[in-house]
């Protein structure tokens, strides 16, 4: 079975630039997660999706980060204009249901110079 | 205070000893818990869920004790391939689907 895919797996980007993060999540999962991990502040949840609805962005860092999922098969995750504090490992993961354990992609190693 | 914690270490271990973690949380309408593993430079990957009356795959045993809100991770007979960071993840329903992850607490397992 496919996992839950992440693309690109590296990005390296200049200051002030858009950057564009995407996830299709495991066939089935009605929850998808965006996670950002730092060595400072580890895995911080951003925002999650139930049946392609946001129902808590209370992580999101500020008005330069949105996300979407359009439908359930691809969610995005977009930050314009990119600072290189935004520099870490951006993690998509999908839950077939609310008890469900998370299922991780590969991540996203995203560096803003 | 943080939501779920966890002794960052390192815990060095020699192979074949056993090691525990544990990992507290501030929630108590916290409903569902889990342990992750994660290696260097990789995704977070579910190693175990953790139940109420404890539970044991292989060589990884995993208790919670909701009355003093603690979480713990046994490893026995540790293998140089357990060497990784272990997360411990709480889910707490009540407030919405948040999955709160420790910092981790990292282990090696030396030869």
């Amino acid at each position: 079975d496919a996992g839950v895919i992440q693309s690109p797996r590296h990005e390296v980007t200049e200051m002030g630039q858009e950057v564009t993060l995407r996830c299709k999540p495991i066939s089935g999962h009605n929850s998808l997660f965006w996670y950002r991990q730092t060595m400072m502040r580890g895995l911080e949840l951003l925002i999650y999706f139930n049946n392609n609805v946001p129902i808590d962005d209370s992580g999101m860092p500020e008005d330069r980060f949105s996300a979407k999922m359009p439908n359930a098969s691809f969610s995005t995750l977009k930050i314009q204009p990119s600072e290189p504090r935004d520099s870490a490992v951006y993690f998509c993961a999908s839950s077939l249901q609310s008890n469900s354990p998370l299922h991780f992609g590969n991540g996203t190693r995203l560096t803003v110079t | 205070r943080k939501e779920v914690e966890q002794d960052p270490g390192p815990f060095n271990v020699p192979e074949g000893a056993t090691v525990a973690f544990n990992c507290t949380y501030s929630n108590s309408a916290s409903q569902s818990f889990f342990w992750y593993r994660q290696d260097c430079r990789k995704e977070p990957k579910l190693l175990m869920s953790v139940y109420s009356s404890g539970n044991e795959d292989g060589r990884f045993t995993a208790q919670l004790n909701r009355a003093s809100q603690y979480i713990s991770l046994l490893i026995r007979d540790s293998k140089l391939s357990d060497s990784a960071t272990y997360l411990c993840v709480v889910n707490t329903l009540s407030t919405g689907q948040n999955f709160v992850f420790g910092p981790g607490t990292r282990l090696s397992v030396l030869p």
